[in-house]
C-alpha cells in the first residue's frame, strides 16, 4: 500500500531530551516536508527537501534539525526541545513530475508533547 | 499579507443542504494551482480537489465543486448535499510557480465544518 507513515504517532517529553520524529514514505517520491499545526494558525511548513541531500527552510524551522540522507527517509530532529514545539507534526510527500505532481500525500500525524 | 485567507473560523450547516467554504488568495504569478484538504477528527490530511490557474473549467469531484473566480483571487469549495461525515477542518492551500518547477504548499488557517442532522 502507498503511504507516508510516522513514529511515533504520540510522543510526551520533557524540555530539552532530543527526539527524532521519523517520516517513511514508499512511493519513490522526490519531495517530502515536515509541517507543524497549531489550533488558529493552520499547518506551517518546518523545513522541505527536493531531493536526496537537499533540503530547504520552510516558515518555521527554528528548534529543527532534519536530514535527507535517503529518498524514502526524511527525518525530524528537535535538538532540545521547548514546550513552544508542542504540537500535530505532519509529514508529506510528493512526486514532482507525472499524474500526482500536484497532490501531497501526508502521513497520519505525530502529536508531541514538551513538557 | 497573507498568501490564503480562510475568513470563516467556523460554519453550522444542516444534512443534505449545500455549503460554501471561502477561499482567497494572494500571487502576483501566473501559473498557481489551489487546493483544498480535509481534516476528520482523527486528524489525517484528506485532497479533496485541485485546480490549476490555467483551467478553463472550475474542478468538481464527486460532491465537491471548486467555485474559481481568477480575477476575484477566489477558489471556494463548494459541498453538495452535506452528510455526518463531512464534519471536519477545511483547509485551503495553494502552490506559486508552476511553470518553474516543483514549489511548496502555503496553507490556510482553515475552516471547521460541523453538519448537524
Amino acid at each position: 500500500e502507498a503511504q507516508v507513515t510516522q513514529n511515533p504517532r504520540y510522543l510526551i517529553t520533557v524540555t530539552g531530551k532530543k527526539l527524532t520524529v521519523t517520516c517513511s514514505q514508499n512511493m519513490n517520491h522526490e519531495y517530502m516536508s515536515w509541517y507543524r499545526q497549531d489550533p488558529g494558525l493552520g499547518l506551517r511548513q518546518i523545513y522541505y527537501s527536493m531531493n536526496v541531500e537537499v533540503t530547504d527552510k520552510g516558515d518555521v524551522p527554528e528548534g529543527y534539525k532534519v536530514s535527507r540522507k535517503e529518498k524514502r527517509n526524511f527525518p525530524l530532529i528537535l535538538e532540545s526541545p521547548s514546550p513552544n514545539q508542542t504540537s500535530l507534526y505532519f509529514c508529506a510527500s510528493s512526486p514532482t513530475s507525472g499524474v500526482h505532481y500536484n497532490e501531497q500525500f501526508f502521513g497520519p500525524g505525530t502529536r508531541l508533547t514538551v513538557l | 499579507a497573507q498568501k490564503i485567507t480562510q475568513t470563516q473560523p467556523g460554519m453550522f450547516v444542516q444534512e443534505k443542504e449545500a455549503v460554501t467554504l471561502d477561499c482567497t488568495y494572494d500571487t502576483s504569478d501566473p501559473s498557481y494551482g489551489l487546493f483544498w484538504y480535509k481534516q476528520p477528527s482523527s486528524g489525517e490530511m484528506i485532497f479533496l480537489i485541485y485546480q490549476g490557474s490555467y483551467d478553463q473549467q472550475n474542478a468538481t469531484e464527486g460532491r465537491y465543486s471548486l467555485n474559481f473566480q481568477k480575477a476575484r483571487k477566489s477558489a471556494n469549495l463548494v459541498i453538495s448535499a452535506s452528510q455526518l461525515g463531512d464534519s471536519a477542518m477545511y483547509f485551503c492551500a495553494m502552490r506559486e510557480g508552476l511553470d518553474s518547477g516543483y514549489s511548496t504548499l502555503t496553507f490556510g488557517k482553515g475552516t471547521m465544518l460541523l453538519v448537524s442532522p
